[in-house]
């Protein structure tokens, strides 16, 4: 069965300061990877996705994520983190079988200015 | 597009009543899944639909939960009888492929 580990509950960073959220994962086959994020009393927002091709893969505000199959990670980063960038964000592995989706713990960001 | 859209945002009731949550998903997407999110235990996915049919229920709780997809446009899920246990928020996400789903924002659910 697939799972995905994200090993950092929160994570403080600076304003402009660079950004890289780890998730891990494993399934047997070539996985359907996505980053979501969630601010406060919202629903889940889909940042990036990668399912086959270049293993980097650019996202929405500026969000970047790379799949290494070797290591069995998809991190995301960003080069220059902004206050607005605060939430929640999960890492989370599909299903090739159907259409379930696992979502990882999540990471908690805090930007401090 | 509106997005989903859930209701009621927010739901407070009383231990023993029954609970129905509602869902509109994207025009279109033919795939809808709800989801339970707690501190404890995160996101956990309830059950999902394809083209209104229930795939896959096995994250349903216990025999109190029941989801329906009538049509597809319009799906819910019924807590009867609800327990402070089942407070949590529950998402509803909509998908036309395997490449992302989208979420609404939510129904805080608190059972007193």
């Amino acid at each position: 069965a697939q799972s995905v580990t994200q090993p950092d509950i929160h994570i403080t960073v600076s304003e402009g300061a660079s950004l890289e959220l780890r998730c891990n994962y494993s399934y047997g086959a070539t996985p359907y990877l996505f980053w979501y994020v969630q601010s406060p009393g919202q629903g889940l927002q889909l940042l990036l996705k990668y399912f086959s091709g270049d293993t980097l893969v650019q996202g929405i505000k500026g969000f970047e994520a790379e799949f290494k199959r070797s290591q069995s990670s998809f991190n995301l980063r960003k080069p220059s983190v902004h206050w607005s960038d605060a939430a929640e964000y999960f890492c989370a592995v599909g299903d090739t079988g159907g259409f379930k989706t696992i979502f990882g713990a999540g990471t908690r960001l805090f930007v401090k200015a | 597009d509106a997005g989903v859209i859930q209701s009621p945002r927010h739901e407070v009731t009383e231990m023993g009543q029954e609970v129905t949550l509602r869902c509109k998903p994207i025009s279109g997407h033919n795939s809808l899944f709800w989801y339970r999110q707690t501190m404890m235990r995160g996101l956990e996915l309830l059950i999902y639909f394809n083209n209104n049919v229930p795939i896959d229920d096995s994250g349903m709780p216990e025999d109190r939960f029941s989801a329906k997809m009538p049509n597809a446009s319009f799906s819910t899920l019924k807590i009867q009888p609800s327990e402070p246990r089942d407070s949590a928020v529950y998402f509803c996400a909509s998908s036309s492929d395997l490449y992302g789903y989208t979420f609404g924002s939510g129904t805080r659910l608190t059972v007193v």
